[in-house]
C-alpha cells in the first residue's frame, strides 16, 4: 500500500524558513516523480513544485520560484521542501503527492494527509 | 499561464446525474484529470487521462473531454458524493501543473 506522510509544518514568522519532509513507502520511490501541492484555508489547490525520480528535472510554480527548493533522498525514500522568505500568503496545508505512474507524471495518484504551515507574526 | 474555469457550485438530487465542467482554451487537446476532496481530507483521484478510473473508483464517475470543455459526470448521485471537485492538467511546455478553480457539489 502506498503511504505518504508529511511532517515539519508549524508556525513561522514572515521572512522565516521551514523545511517540510515527506516519508514514502509501499512503492519504488526512485521510479516516480514527486510533487508538493498546497491549499490555503478555504481556497483551492495550488501546485508548488515537482521533482523527477532521479532529480534531473525540477519545476516550481511562479509564486514560490526563488524562495522554495525541492529535493529528494532516494536512499531514504524521502521528499523535502525547503522554504525561505516565507510570506503570510504561503499559509496553507502542504500535501506531498506521487505521480500517476512511473511512465506518466501528468497527474497525482496518491496524496499524503498534509501538514499545515502558518506564517504569521 | 493556462487557466481552467469551473462553476463554483453544482446542486443535484440523490440518484440524479451531476455534470461538472472544466473550461480551457483547446482543453480537448490535453489530458484532464479530476480529484474529489471531502472536508478535512486530502484529494482523491477519481478520473485520469480524460476518462479512465483508478481502481476502487465506482463506475458512476466518468469523464469526457472535447473542444474547450472537459466534463466530469457523476451518475446516480449519492450523499457520499458531496465534496469539492477539481480538474487538473499538465502543461508540457512549461512542466507546470494547473488546477481548476474547484466546484462544490451539494446533494439536495
Amino acid at each position: 500500500e502506498v503511504q505518504l506522510v508529511e511532517s515539519g509544518g508549524g508556525l513561522v514568522k514572515p521572512g522565516g524558513s521551514l523545511r517540510l519532509s515527506c516519508a514514502a513507502s509501499g512503492f519504488t520511490f526512485s521510479s516516480y516523480s514527486m510533487n508538493w501541492v498546497r491549499q490555503a484555508p478555504g481556497k483551492g489547490l495550488e501546485w508548488v513544485s515537482c521533482i523527477s525520480g532521479s532529480s534531473s528535472y525540477i519545476y516550481y510554480g511562479e509564486s514560490v520560484k526563488g524562495r522554495f527548493t525541492i529535493s529528494r533522498d532516494n536512499a531514504k525514500n524521502s521528499l523535502y521542501l525547503q522554504m525561505h522568505s516565507l510570506r503570510v500568503e504561503d499559509t496553507a496545508v502542504y500535501y506531498c503527492a506521487r505521480a500517476g505512474s512511473a511512465a506518466s507524471a501528468e497527474y497525482f495518484q496518491n496524496w499524503g494527509p498534509g501538514t499545515l504551515v502558518t506564517v504569521s507574526s | 499561464s493556462y487557466v481552467l474555469t469551473q462553476p463554483p457550485s453544482v446542486s443535484v438530487a440523490p440518484r440524479q446525474t451531476a455534470r461538472i465542467t472544466c473550461g480551457g482554451s483547446e482543453i480537448g487537446s490535453k489530458s484532464v484529470h479530476w480529484y474529489q476532496q471531502k472536508p478535512g481530507q486530502a484529494p482523491v483521484l477519481v478520473v485520469y487521462d480524460d476518462s479512465d478510473r483508478p481502481s476502487g473508483i465506482p463506475a458512476r464517475f466518468s469523464g469526457s473531454n472535447s473542444g474547450n470543455t472537459a466534463t466530469l459526470t457523476i451518475s446516480r448521485v449519492e450523499a457520499g458524493d458531496e465534496a469539492d471537485y477539481y480538474c487538473q492538467m499538465w502543461d508540457s511546455y512549461s512542466g507546470h501543473y494547473v488546477f481548476g478553480t474547484g466546484t462544490k457539489v451539494t446533494v439536495l
